[in-house]
């Protein structure tokens, strides 16, 4: 059974700063992974997403890495601002669903 | 291209009572899945349709049941509300990947918040 940890809970960090969100998955059969942001009562949007195959996928400031045998997902954020405040996911993808975490909540302070 | 929308947008129901939950799908899609996210938590599996058919059940009792039309939209019954039951109802629209598989990106939907008292 899949198990999808995220660490931190949640996170402040002033504006500017380059953080580090990081997610762990136990069984390794994924077909990708991918990473959401969630705006409190809000729906998921969609950041990024590695294939199996692939190492890592970079959107403007993130960036986001897959070591599948070690069973770990990093999304690195670069210069940090109150915009991106919010929950962010991690989802494994096996065949027919996707594994959640339970979530990073950052607050990014002006 | 309209991305995935679901109605209502909130819903506040007795327990005891039935709800019925609708989400239109992505152009192009023909997969959609139901999570529940409760408050504090990561979304939680409920279920998928493929085609019209119950693809893949998460741990949910059979009071939760759905339906998936021609037109890929698809709807969420839930029976017998519970408090529990209280929560953000999220679908998720997607094509089938290589070899049947859910290999593609999924696209959500704004949600349903539901409260049960």
């Amino acid at each position: 059974k899949q198990e999808v940890t995220q660490i931190p809970a949640a996170l402040s960090v002033p504006e500017g700063e380059n953080l580090v969100l990081n997610c762990s998955f136990t069984d390794s059969a994924i077909y990708n992974l991918q990473w959401f942001r969630q705006d409190p009562g809000k729906g998921l949007t969609s950041l990024l997403l590695i294939q199996s195959s692939q190492r890592e996928q970079t959107s403007g400031r993130l960036n986001a890495s897959l070591d599948k045998s070690s069973g770990r997902s990093t999304l690195y954020i670069a210069a940090s601002q109150p915009g991106d405040s919010a929950t962010y996911l991690c989802a494994a993808t096996g065949f027919q669903k996707l594994v959640f975490g339970t979530g990073t909540r950052l607050l990014v302070s002006p | 291209e309209t991305g995935v929308t679901q109605s209502p947008t909130h819903l506040i129901k007795t327990r005891g009572q039935q709800v019925t939950l609708r989400c239109s799908s992505q152009s192009g899609h023909n997969t959609v899945s139901w999570y529940q996210q409760a408050l504090g938590q990561g979304p939680q599996f409920i279920f998928q349709y493929y085609r019209e058919e119950e693809n893949g059940r998460g741990n949910f009792p059979p009071r939760f049941s759905g339906l998936q039309f021609p037109n890929y939209s698809s709807e969420l019954n839930v029976n017998a509300l519970e408090l529990d039951d209280s929560a953000l109802y999220l679908c998720a629209s997607s094509s089938r990947g290589q070899g049947g598989s859910l290999g593609g990106e999924q696209y959500f939907g704004p949600g349903t918040r539901l409260t049960v008292t």
